[in-house]
């Protein structure tokens, strides 16, 4: 079964750090382009970062650059997201998605969402 | 960056009816790269457009897609149950990509 099942979600305290992780499953891994994408609460989606297939190039909103980093290992088939500093702000629920194409950035997988509370 | 306002914030519809929802973008997306994603609750988004009109892999045909330039519209011909949804545009032509704010479409 094509899917992606995102892990790693929890109540952290500001200034602290997570590791989201992203389980993908019946398809090419290292094939495609995957990206972190949130909605916080009562607010629309927003993307945070994306990695290419071979994970030589990465990339990030303003909002999250220094502060959070994507990897993979496609041996795995896996997608991580690091996130350090961590801010009430960066409270949301955090997708993992699938690019359909090679340098077409729009989504044709996501997985559930796992949640993050930024939270003293 | 590219500001993408859907409206209706909400959309109060009666089952069979047909729903017309807006995305217009602060400035032109380029080459159409305008998608169309419907996110049930507790789910991640379901992809149903791309390039503003290619319909997506198993989405049915009462679902189309439409526009240009800054104004962009999906159509739901004939309401079915399980189309009382939200509803989100995202544009991939220019960089940062930017999603809308999302238009939810309710049983009258």
């Amino acid at each position: 079964e094509v899917q992606l099942l995102e892990s790693g979600g929890g109540l952290v305290q500001p200034g602290g750090s997570l590791r989201l992780s992203c389980a993908a499953s019946g398809f090419t891994f290292s094939s495609y382009a995957m990206s972190w994408v949130r909605r916080a609460p009562g607010k629309g989606l927003e993307w945070v970062s994306t990695l290419s297939g071979s994970g030589d190039s990465t990339f990030y909103a303003d909002s999250v650059k220094g502060r959070f980093t994507i990897s993979r290992d496609n041996s795995k088939n896996t997608l991580h997201l690091q996130m350090n500093s961590l801010r009430a702000e960066d409270t949301a629920i955090y997708y993992c998605a699938k690019h359909q194409r090679t340098n077409y950035w729009y989504f044709d997988l996501w997985g559930r969402g796992t949640l993050v509370t930024v939270s003293s | 960056e590219i500001v993408l306002t859907q409206s209706p914030g909400t959309l109060s519809l009666s089952p069979g009816e047909r729903a017309t929802l807006s995305c217009r973008a602060s400035q032109s997306v380029s080459n159409s790269y305008l998608a169309w994603y419907q996110q049930k609750p507790g789910q991640g988004p379901r992809l149903l457009f791309y390039g503003a009109s290619s319909r997506a892999t198993g989405i049915p045909d009462r679902f189309s897609g439409s526009g240009s330039g800054t104004d962009f519209t999906l159509t739901i011909s004939r309401l079915e149950p399980e189309d009382f949804v939200v509803y989100y545009c995202q544009q991939y032509g220019s960089s940062p990509l930017t999603f809308g704010g999302g238009t939810k479409v309710e049983i009258k």
